[in-house]
């Protein structure tokens, strides 16, 4: 079956450090991944999206990146973080083309 | 910019009651409708997967429809009991082999026993 793993589950950063989120998905080849971020009192918004891996799709413009150097790993960074950057991040995997999303158990990220 | 528009934003409702939710998207070009249930500390989890007019699922206590034609579906919750309490998402897709989702901002329901 397959499974998906986000980690860290919390992180408190300071401003201007980097960061780095880390999603693997297993049981399953090629899939689409992405991250959405839901910051407070807003609701899912898509970051990155990728169909294939170095394949990466931003949605919109900000201080964040996202690479898939392998075909099960999303990996989401930043070199400096910004207050506004704070939030939860959510990796999700899906099968090419249709079908919803399985989600990972998400990263409460606080920048400070 | 494509725009997934939930009602309400929240709703509390007592054990026993039934009750129900709207979620509008655009209807250009539309190709699924999505709803998930997310529990506090947890991930949101898959409910229903429509993409044909008239499309109606259910799931126990839970069901949903679709018109694609005007762009909403409703979920409905019959007998709401407590461990139903949660966020419903609901999101639109367009096709494509991104399967890009937009996201709307849910609605929060708390059943009070």
């Amino acid at each position: 079956s397959q499974t998906i793993h986000q980690w860290p589950a919390t992180l408190v950063q300071p401003v201007g450090s980097p960061l780095s989120l880390e999603c693997t998905v297993e049981g399953t080849s090629n899939p689409n991944l992405y991250w959405y971020r839901q910051a407070a009192g807003r609701g899912l918004q898509l970051l990155f999206y990728s169909i294939g891996i170095d394949q990466i799709s931003s949605e919109v413009p900000q201080n964040l990146s996202a690479s898939r150097p392998q075909d099960r790993q999303f990996i989401l960074s930043s070199k400096k973080l910004l207050l506004s950057d704070s939030g939860f991040y959510l990796c999700a995997w899906s099968a090419q083309g249709t079908g919803g999303y399985t989600f990972g158990s998400g990263t409460r990220l606080t920048v400070v | 910019i494509l725009n997934v528009e939930q009602s309400p934003q929240s709703l509390h409702v007592q054990e026993g009651d039934s009750t129900n939710f709207t979620c509008s998207f655009p209807s250009s070009n539309f190709y699924a409708l999505h709803w998930y249930r997310w529990e506090t500390a947890k991930s949101p989890e898959a409910l229903f997967v429509m993409t044909l007019n008239g499309d109606e699922k259910k799931k126990g206590r839970i069901s949903a429809t679709l018109n694609t034609k005007e762009g909403y579906s409703y979920l409905y919750i019959k007998g709401s009991q407590p461990e139903d309490s949660a966020t419903y998402l609901c999101a639109s897709s367009y096709g494509g082999a991104t399967n890009k989702l937009i996201f709307g901002t849910g609605t929060l329901l708390a059943v009070q026993p």
